[in-house]
């Protein structure tokens, strides 16, 4: 079946510098693309969406990337703090049931 | 005040036992799933409620029964449970319209001994 996927399983970044978390998706008739924020004991959360029209979307602090031609979706987080610590999901939305399908998660690790 | 609640947050229990979660979102969502995390994070949707009535219904075992007496809860019961069931299991709405964006509880980490 379809699947989205991340590159990289960790990803440690020194606090105040910016990160960059990576997705790959592999379903072409996917149409929207959600970042998802997962805080240790805690249900995810979202962050932020881009629909398929767009290739750069921008919210507080964070920026999603898409990439169409390669498949490649992208979260940057600016000035990262210890708060962004979490396991981060890609997901993809497609098909007429408009069904979530989370990629495998990037845990990011902020260094004091 | 908590916008999807679940409880219990800790299940422990013999292999072979029934048992159920709850679920409950004050957000006024007309659809409402059940999730699986597994010990690698991977998470993956089991049902989905729109309106009390199934719309997604993957390939999960029957032992596993969603019931929605409301919308506004999604309770899922559990047969005969096994060691594999052992997961963080999170239940989640979402605006009609809105699929992506989904509100999660804190999760249900279910430990079958």
């Amino acid at each position: 079946g379809e699947n989205v996927g991340l590159h990289l399983p960790t990803l440690s970044v020194q606090e105040g510098d910016n990160s960059i978390i990576n997705c790959a998706y592999s379903n072409s008739a996917s149409d929207y693309f959600i970042w998802y924020k997962q805080e240790s004991g805690k249900g995810p959360q979202f962050i932020i969406d881009i629909r398929s029209n767009m290739d750069k979307r921008q919210g507080q602090r964070v920026t999603v990337l898409l990439n169409k031609t390669v498949k490649h979706l992208s979260l940057q987080i600016a000035a990262t703090q210890p708060g962004d610590s979490a396991v981060y999901f890609c997901a993809d939305l497609s098909g007429s049931a408009r069904q979530l399908t989370f990629g495998s998660g990037t845990q990011l690790t902020v260094l004091p | 005040d908590t916008a999807v609640s679940q409880t219990p947050k800790y299940l422990v229990t013999q292999m072979g036992n029934d048992k159920s979660i709850k679920c409950e979102q004050n957000l006024g969502h007309d659809t409402m799933y059940w999730y699986k995390q597994d010990s690698k994070k991977f998470l993956k949707i089991m049902f989905s409620y729109n309106n009390k009535e199934l719309i997604i219904n993957e390939t999960v075992p029957n032992r596993f029964s969603p019931k929605s007496p409301d919308k506004a809860h999604l309770n899922l019961h559990i047969n005969s449970l096994e060691l594999g069931d052992s997961a963080v299991y999170f239940c989640a709405s979402s605006q009609a319209g809105t699929y992506g964006k989904l509100f999660f509880g804190s999760g249900t980490q279910l430990s079958v001994l």
